[in-house]
């Protein structure tokens, strides 16, 4: 089966940095994305990792270990409007995405 | 670029009617659509993927009777919830595959609450 996990719910304060994980257990593996995804809305994609190691971007940074089954995604300099939910989300083959249950992240003053 | 659109984005139906939901590619040609359904604090469940000019491949679990999966063109996929039901009420999303094979793009998405 498919399985890929993320905490539930973080909290942070404005200007911090806060680090979400994800681990997963995939049939396949052809890359890890992250989007966010505010309610109501549908998800933007925020980067994509298919090689292990760092992928920066702006306030936001991505890491990948596949032998670990291992994501995490680090936001930096947190403002109010990152308050959203992240997902995190496997590509398994034929461009299916297999997605967590995403993390609710609350900024707060 | 990269623009997905649905439409409607809020419908309200009756128990037993039929739902149509058009999702659109604006700026590419999709030839591979997907669509997912998201119930109240959970992710993304993959319903469906819909090739243009061929017939949808289901996930398990899926009805492919009662969530009709239409891809007539690169750019226009409909998904018509047939025989509404209550618990068919739900966040429906539509993604593009963009034109770099590994992103895909997704719309608005679509609330549909069936009473």
């Amino acid at each position: 089966g498919q399985n890929i996990d993320q905490p539930t719910e973080m909290t942070a304060t404005e200007g911090a940095i806060v680090q979400i994980n994800c681990t997963y257990q995939t049939s396949g593996f052809n890359g890890l994305f992250w989007y966010q995804q505010h309610a109501g809305e549908a998800p933007t994609f925020l980067s994509y990792n298919v090689l292990d190691g760092l992928e920066e971007k702006g306030r936001f940074s991505s890491f990948l270990s596949r032998s670990k089954g291992y994501s995490y995604l680090l936001l930096k300099e947190l403002q109010m409007k990152d308050s959203a939910s992240y997902l995190c989300a496997v590509s398994t083959g034929f461009q299916k995405l297999v997605f967590g249950t995403g993390t609710r992240l609350l900024v707060s003053p | 670029g990269a623009v997905v659109s649905q439409h409607p984005s809020r419908v309200i139906c009756k128990s037993g009617t039929s739902v149509k939901i058009e999702c659109r590619s604006l700026d590419f040609q999709a030839t591979t659509m997907f669509w997912y359904r998201q119930f109240p604090k959970q992710s993304l469940m993959l319903m469906a993927t819909s090739n243009e000019g061929s017939k949808a491949t289901y996930e398990q679990g899926v009805e492919k009777d009662k969530f009709l999966i239409n891809h007539a063109s690169l750019t226009l996929s409909t998904l018509t919830v047939t025989s509404a039901h209550p618990e068919d009420s739900s966040f429906y999303i539509c993604s593009g595959r963009g034109p770099r094979a590994y992103e895909q793009y997704f719309g608005p998405g679509t609330r549909l609450t069936v009473t």
